[in-house]
């Protein structure tokens, strides 16, 4: 059972580079999440999904974009990598709201 | 404003012994909490979730306790395994919202 897949797993970006990290689930899944995980700190979140097409914004959206046009697939957007943007970032998905969250192994992602 | 703190960022414990994690949150709308484990290069895994009409929930060695009127969760672990370090997160959700707030996280270290 796959759960949520996320890749890259680790990352290095210069200053000013874009990138899509892939998030996808086999779950079936309605909602999507996008979290960063700074050290010492919990999970924040960047954007959310609630199906295909539909995408909101969570505590720290900004510098990212997201889209939705599958159930299945979540890819999270950086278009102008910054120093600050340096952390890990976690996929996860649920089939209802505020249901328990499957979490994928997360992509470390460094800024340089 | 950090509306789910979970105060301590570490605890060790003696294994065979309980091991009890805080969590306190401000928000009064919140009704539906979880716990959540993370082992290091992992995704956090679901442990334990509890709804505001309950002030308790067991499963297995896990328990978990809510106080409302003290906004106040906890973790209890009986008996505590080597298997159990990891850090915990807390994480609570209010109705209608469609995404989890989470704590900082706890560190629990279990010595042989």
């Amino acid at each position: 059972n796959a759960g949520v897949t996320q890749t890259p797993k680790f990352r290095i970006l210069k200053i000013g580079q874009s990138m899509t990290l892939q998030c996808t689930q086999d779950m079936n899944h309605n909602y999507m999440y996008w979290y960063r995980q700074d050290p010492g700190m919990g999970l924040k979140l960047i954007y959310y999904s609630v199906g295909a097409g539909i995408t909101d914004k969570g505590e720290v959206p900004n510098g990212y974009n997201v889209s939705r046009s599958t159930t299945e697939d979540f890819p999270l957007r950086l278009e102008l990598a910054a120093p600050s943007q340096t952390s890990v970032y976690f996929c996860a998905s649920s089939s209802r709201r505020a249901q328990p969250q499957h979490f994928g192994d997360g992509t470390r992602l460094s800024i340089l | 404003d950090q509306q789910v703190k979970q105060n301590s960022p570490s605890l060790s414990v003696q294994e065979g012994r309980i091991s009890i994690l805080n969590c306190d949150y401000t928000n009064s709308m919140f009704d539906y909490f979880l716990w959540y484990k993370k082992y290091p290069a992992e995704g956090p895994t679901f442990l334990i979730s509890i709804s505001s009409i309950k002030d308790k929930n067991e499963d297995g060695r896990f328990t978990v306790f809510l106080n409302k009127s003290a906004k106040h969760l906890s973790l209890h672990i009986v008996p505590s395994q080597p298997g159990d370090s990891a850090v915990y997160f807390c994480a609570a959700a209010y109705q209608g919202a469609q995404k989890l707030v989470f704590g900082q996280g706890t560190r629990l270290t279990i010595n042989p």
